[in-house]
C-alpha cells in the first residue's frame, strides 16, 4: 500500500513555461514533506520542503504548495529550464524529533524540459 | 568537501554470493540509511541507524544485513537470501536536528546474474 503517490510517471514541458509536479498521500499523520531531484546514476538532492503548518513555501524558481484537506502537494517550477530535466521524488515523514524521521517516498515523476 | 561516498559505482556478482556495499560519510551525521531504488517504485528503506552500534530494519530488510561500528561508516551486505538483489542502492545520512534533510550518496548499481 503506497502511502505517497506520484501518479504521473512523466511530464514534458517547454522551456520557460511552468512545470507542475503532483503528489498525493494517504497517511494523515504525515506532517513534513520534501521534494528531491535526481539525475541518472546519481543520488537524489534535496530541493525544497514544507511543514504541515504552512500551505506554501518558496525558494527561487521552486514553490511547494500543500493542501492538507486534500492530502495533496505540488511542486511548481517557474520558469522551467532544460537543466531541470530530472526525476523528482516527493517524500513525507512524521516528525518525531529524533534521528529516525524516516521518509516515505513516492515513485517519482520524470520531468523533461524541451528547449 | 563533506559528503557521502559510495563504492563501487557498479558491482557485478554471481547469484549465491554475498556482496558488501560501502558507504562512508564525513558530514558528522548521526543517522545513516540504506535505500533501494527500483524502476517506478521510488526509494524503499532497507535499514537505518541512528547511532553507532545500533540499527533498525526498514520496510524491506529481508536478505540484507548492516553494521555500524563507526559513525562514518554504514556498510550494507546483500546476502544470497535476497531474492531480487539487482537494483540501485542509495546510502543517505542526516543530522539529528529537527527536520534536517537526507543527504544521499551517488549510489551503487548492483547486478546479480
Amino acid at each position: 500500500d503506497q502511502q505517497v503517490k506520484q501518479n504521473s510517471p512523466s511530464l514534458s514541458v517547454q522551456e520557460g513555461r511552468i512545470s507542475i509536479l503532483n503528489c498525493d498521500y494517504t497517511n494523515s499523520m504525515f506532517d513534513y514533506f520534501l521534494w528531491y531531484k535526481k539525475y541518472p546514476a546519481e543520488g537524489p538532492t534535496f530541493l525544497i520542503s514544507i511543514s504541515s503548518i504552512k500551505d506554501k513555501n518558496e525558494d527561487g524558481r521552486f514553490t511547494v504548495f500543500l493542501n492538507k484537506s486534500a492530502k495533496h502537494l505540488s511542486l511548481h517550477i517557474v520558469p522551467s529550464q532544460p537543466g531541470d530535466s530530472a526525476v523528482y521524488f516527493c517524500a513525507a515523514s512524521v516528525v518525531n524529533n529524533n534521528a529516525g524521521n524516516m521518509l516515505t517516498f513516492g515513485g517519482g515523476t520524470r520531468l523533461m524540459v524541451k528547449p | 568537501d563533506g559528503g557521502i561516498t559510495q563504492s563501487p559505482k557498479y558491482l557485478f556478482r554471481k547469484e549465491g554470493q554475498n556482496v558488501t556495499l560501502s558507504c562512508e560519510q564525513n558530514l558528522n551525521h548521526d543517522a545513516m540509511y540504506w535505500y533501494r531504488q527500483d524502476p517506478g517504485q521510488g526509494l524503499r528503506l532497507i535499514y537505518y541507524s541512528q547511532i553507532v552500534n545500533d540499527f533498525q530494519k526498514g520496510d524491506i530488510a529481508e536478505g540484507y544485513s548492516v553494521s555500524r561500528e563507526k559513525k562514518e561508516s554504514f556498510p550494507l551486505t546483500v546476502t544470497s537470501a535476497q531474492k531480487n538483489p539487482t537494483a540501485f542502492y542509495l546510502c543517505a545520512s542526516r543530522h539529528s536536528s529537527y527536520n534536517s534533510p537526507l543527504h544521499f550518496g551517488n549510489g551503487t548499481r548492483l547486478t546479480v546474474t
